[in-house]
């Protein structure tokens, strides 16, 4: 079964870092992309970035400069690191797992859809 | 940035209707788009992918179709449990990008 859990601080002062853990289970870390998106109440939901089967990572710009991504595969895990936090930053922050999708309409093309997330870390950042 | 204009913002029907919520998108994205709903305190699930292909699971009566760079979302017979908010999602190109939402309630 296929399962997903973010865990994080909950309460973040401004200009400090957040950091947000994903447990999984049910599948390897080896095999999937790993995505980060988060819910504010300013801009909805937003993609951040995302980790490779392989490792590598990719970030929308917008968070490009304070956001890293990794994980530790022994633990089945993915991290989110966010530094300078704002007010702004405050909602709930999901990690998805990414699976491929294949689609032949005359040539081949392989891209990715997130189906399956977990329930999300609240974050508030406030002092 | 690719925009996703979403449309309607929100939408009261009857169980049993059939309704439509669609997505513009600002340049091509091929067939690269997925459509979530998202329940109050949940975390968004997955409808449809690759434009108009079903997620596991997902009951026929949701269904995706493509229209050029316009992409629509229909729910058949409208059940009590399909209220919650539906959002559509471009995988076309970095950064991806997500609709606004459509709120669906039921009378």
């Amino acid at each position: 079964q296929v399962q997903l859990k973010e865990t994080g601080p909950g309460l973040v002062q401004p200009t400090q870092t957040l950091s947000i853990t994903c447990t999984v289970s049910g599948f390897s870390l080896t095999s999937y992309y790993m995505q980060w998106v988060r819910q504010t109440p300013g801009k909805g939901l937003e993609w951040m970035g995302f980790i490779r089967s392989g490792g590598s990572t990719e970030y929308n710009s917008e968070f490009k400069s304070r956001l890293s991504i990794s994980r530790d595969t022994s633990k089945n895990q993915v991290f989110l690191k966010m530094n300078s936090l704002k007010t702004e930053d405050t909602g709930v922050y999901y990690c998805a797992r990414d699976r491929p999708i294949y689609y032949y309409d005359g040539y081949y093309h392989v891209g990715y859809v997130m189906d399956a997330w977990g329930q999300g870390a609240s974050v508030t950042v406030s002092s | 940035d690719i925009q996703m204009t979403q449309s309607p913002a929100s939408l009261s029907a009857s169980p049993e209707e059939i309704v439509t919520i669609t997505c513009q998108a600002s340049q091509d994205i091929g067939n690269w788009l997925a459509w979530y709903q998202q329940k109050p305190g949940k975390s968004p699930q997955l409808l449809i992918y690759s434009a108009t292909s079903l997620a596991d699971g997902i009951p026929s009566r949701f269904s995706g179709s493509r229209s050029g760079t316009q992409y629509s979302l229909k729910i058949s017979r409208l059940q009590v449990e399909d209220t919650g908010i539906y959002y559509c999602l471009q995988r076309y190109s970095n950064p991806w990008t997500f609709g606004g939402g459509t709120k669906l309630e039921l009378k």
